[in-house]
């Protein structure tokens, strides 16, 4: 398996807090994404780095921050949560090299607000 | 802009059925072609990958083929097991990022 961790697992917040998950990544990869999933949308990418300090958009980014000082760690941060952002949060990590962008899952972050 | 359209679930089969899932998709130039899975609770997994026309991808008894006169990429297994219970999703390589179907739901009855 790939060596991905998120933190936290689960997380119930009220609305108008700040809120970062955070991804670990132990592959070295040089992609990081961030996805929502929720039900009737499948899987929609919010941002995602192609190097560390470099990020760009996804389809779903309105709402959202991320920030990448180390290859190992992508941080995707609500700043201010709303009831729509209640998701299930999914990291990814994929390399150029190999099968290009073939991306590994990390094992989600549930997220609530309330 | 690319995209993939996989059958909508859900899909209830009996145990040593067989399994199609359909996928098509959309993109330009000669995209990787994936399948993952999503078992309840979890992260997706990689299921299943073809990189070019022709290929056959393979895993676990479940296959695809990448068709690229029909744009196609089904998803194929002689004989599910309770086990495969499960969202499967279907997906292209568009550059860096990756482009998903909706997902199907199986569900397997004994």
């Amino acid at each position: 398996d790939a060596g991905i961790t998120q933190s936290p697992r689960h997380k119930v917040t009220e609305t108008g807090t700040p809120v970062t998950l955070r991804c670990h990544q132990t592959e070295n990869h040089r992609y990081m994404y961030w996805y929502r999933q929720d039900p009737g949308h499948g899987l929609r990418l919010i941002h995602y780095s192609y190097g560390v300090k470099d990020t760009d958009k996804g389809e779903v980014s309105d709402g959202y921050s991320v920030s990448r000082s180390k290859t190992e760690d992508f941080l995707l941060t609500l700043e201010s949560a709303t009831s729509s952002q209640t998701s299930v949060y999914f990291c990814a990590i994929s390399e150029s090299t190999g099968v290009p962008y073939e991306q590994y899952f990390g094992p989600g972050t549930r997220l609530t607000v309330t | 802009g690319d995209s993939v359209t996989q059958m909508e679930g859900p899909v209830t089969l009996s145990e040593e059925a067989f399994l199609t899932i359909n996928c098509t998709y959309t993109a330009t130039g000669y995209p990787s072609l994936f399948w993952y899975v999503q078992y309840p609770g979890e992260g997706l997994q990689l299921l299943l990958k073809a990189t070019k026309a022709d290929d056959k991808g393979s895993n676990k008894g479940f296959e695809a083929t990448y068709r690229k006169e029909t744009t196609s990429f089904h998803l194929e297994k002689g004989s599910v097991q309770v086990s495969d219970s499960a969202v499967y999703f279907c997906a292209l390589a568009g550059g860096e990022k990756l482009v998903f179907g909706k997902g199907t739901k199986l569900t397997v009855n004994p």
